[in-house]
């Protein structure tokens, strides 16, 4: 299984700024992914980030709220932009590819004030 | 699309009482079905999966998981529940060998009794 980190593990912000949480993975890999964990709620995914190529959002999350970078094949970056108290949440990235299962991160966690 | 549907927010069990958390799956395509744990302040811990074959799996912790196409269930069952079992249990399920994205249950919160 792959060693996952995030950076910071938690924040608070104030609205209206930006903050960008970095995934650091210990191995090389094809599939990157970013969820957000709303207060009590499910994962929901916001976007997949597979290296050489755009990031790919879901239905309601678009790239000027959640611009993604995906450099190289162990590190990503998720930002999220034009902070709302909405976006209080908990960030993670995930990690997939030659296995069917997806290795979670720990997690960031964003309170905006 | 793909859907999952985990009955019960919240389950209480005694300690050594078994322990039964419900996973209903919707999924055009074979599906594969995965269990994870997530404790307090953490991330999200892979318990077991089901690809292929055998319909009974085992995880970790001694946690096991049955696979019924019929049913479209993919149940979570522990003997014998400890307190350390007390966590956020999700249930998700992915296209296999698509996207590989994984769309989650609603979770069931797990408590367990002294």
């Amino acid at each position: 299984s792959a060693v996952i980190s995030q950076k910071p593990s938690r924040d608070i912000c104030q609205r209206g700024t930006s903050l960008t949480i970095q995934c650091q993975v210990d191995s090389q890999v094809t599939m990157m992914f970013w969820y957000r964990q709303q207060p009590g709620q499910s994962l929901t995914l916001i976007a997949t980030a597979n290296q050489g190529s755009e990031a790919t959002y879901e239905s309601g999350f678009v790239i000027d709220k959640f611009p993604i970078s995906r450099p190289n094949l162990t590190f990503s970056t998720l930002t999220v932009s034009n902070l709302s108290p909405e976006d209080s949440s908990i960030y993670l990235c995930s990690v997939g590819g030659l296995v069917v299962e997806q290795f979670f991160g720990p997690g960031t966690r964003l309170t905006v004030l | 699309a793909q859907s999952v549907t985990q009955l019960g927010s919240h389950v209480s069990v005694s300690e050594g009482a078994l322990v039964l958390l419900r996973c209903n799956y919707s999924s055009s395509v074979p599906p594969y079905l995965f269990w994870y744990v997530q404790y307090p302040n953490q991330g999200l811990q892979l318990l077991l999966k089901y690809t292929t074959g055998a319909t009974l799996v085992k995880g970790i912790n001694g946690f096991e998981a049955e696979f019924k196409k019929s049913e479209t269930s993919f149940h979570l069952t522990k003997p014998s529940a400890h307190m350390s079992d007390a966590a956020e249990y999700f249930c998700a399920v992915s296209d296999g060998a698509g996207r590989r994205a994984l769309t989650f249950g609603s979770g069931t919160r797990l408590q367990v009794q002294p």
